[in-house]
């Protein structure tokens, strides 16, 4: 079966920090990848997918970069985070062929101060 | 993708069913309805999508009007678990790859 992973969980940072979070799936391979942002009382906004190594999408402008270096792993990174940065950032995945269902990870709670 | 209206918040006593409808009047032939939930402080769930027929799995049924303009999620005996957020999506499923979410409907099941 398959299984994405994501760490840290929570996370408090102070402004102009640097980010990591990273995303991994288990159990598939050659997923699409996404990265997805709800701020606090907010619906879900889709920052970065992926289908393939080194492959990257940006849907919003942002300070925030993404990477994929392996098959099933993917990162978010920040050079400098901003206050607006806080939210729940999510991780997704996909079939390549069927793109019906997207399965979401745990998520993290990032809280920039 | 197609814009959708929920309402934005529904109550449901635990063992009866839960109705929540979804408006995408400006629904396209090739565009899927799907529907999520996000129960709190989780990743969301996918839960059924349908394209024109009436779909039912383990989870849920779905009902799409015949003029595919508005839908119907149902959950047939909502227990408390079932308490979350649920989103109303369309899009085309072989060519997007994002899901648009909204605001969706904050479901409140009551013992």
């Amino acid at each position: 079966s398959q299984t994405i992973h994501q760490w840290p969980a929570t996370l408090v940072q102070p402004v102009g920090s640097p980010l990591s979070l990273e995303c991994t799936v288990e159990g598939t391979s050659n997923p699409n990848l996404y990265w997805y942002r709800q701020a606090a009382g907010r619906g879900l906004q889709l920052l970065f997918y992926s289908v393939g190594i080194g492959q990257i999408s940006s849907e919003v402008p942002q300070n925030l970069s993404a990477s994929r270096p392996q098959d099933r792993q993917f990162i978010l990174s920040s050079k400098k985070l901003l206050l607006s940065d806080s939210g729940f950032y999510l991780c997704a995945w996909s079939r390549t062929v069927s793109y019906n269902e997207q399965f979401f990870g745990p998520g993290t709670r990032l809280t920039v101060l | 993708d197609a814009k959708t209206t929920q309402p934005t918040s529904m109550d449901c006593a635990e063992g009866r069913a839960a109705n929540l409808p979804c408006n995408h009047s400006t629904i396209s032939g090739n565009e899927y309805v799907y529907w999520y939930r996000q129960i709190h402080s989780q990743g969301p769930q996918y839960i059924i999508h349908g394209l024109k027929n009436n779909e039912t799995n383990e989870m849920a049924s779905l009902i799409i009007t015949e003029d595919r303009k508005s839908s119907t999620l149902i959950l047939p005996h909502a227990t408390l678990r079932d308490t979350a957020v649920y989103y109303c999506i369309v899009r085309v499923a072989e060519r997007s790859q994002k899901l648009v979410f909204g605001t969706g409907t904050r479901l409140l099941v009551s013992p």
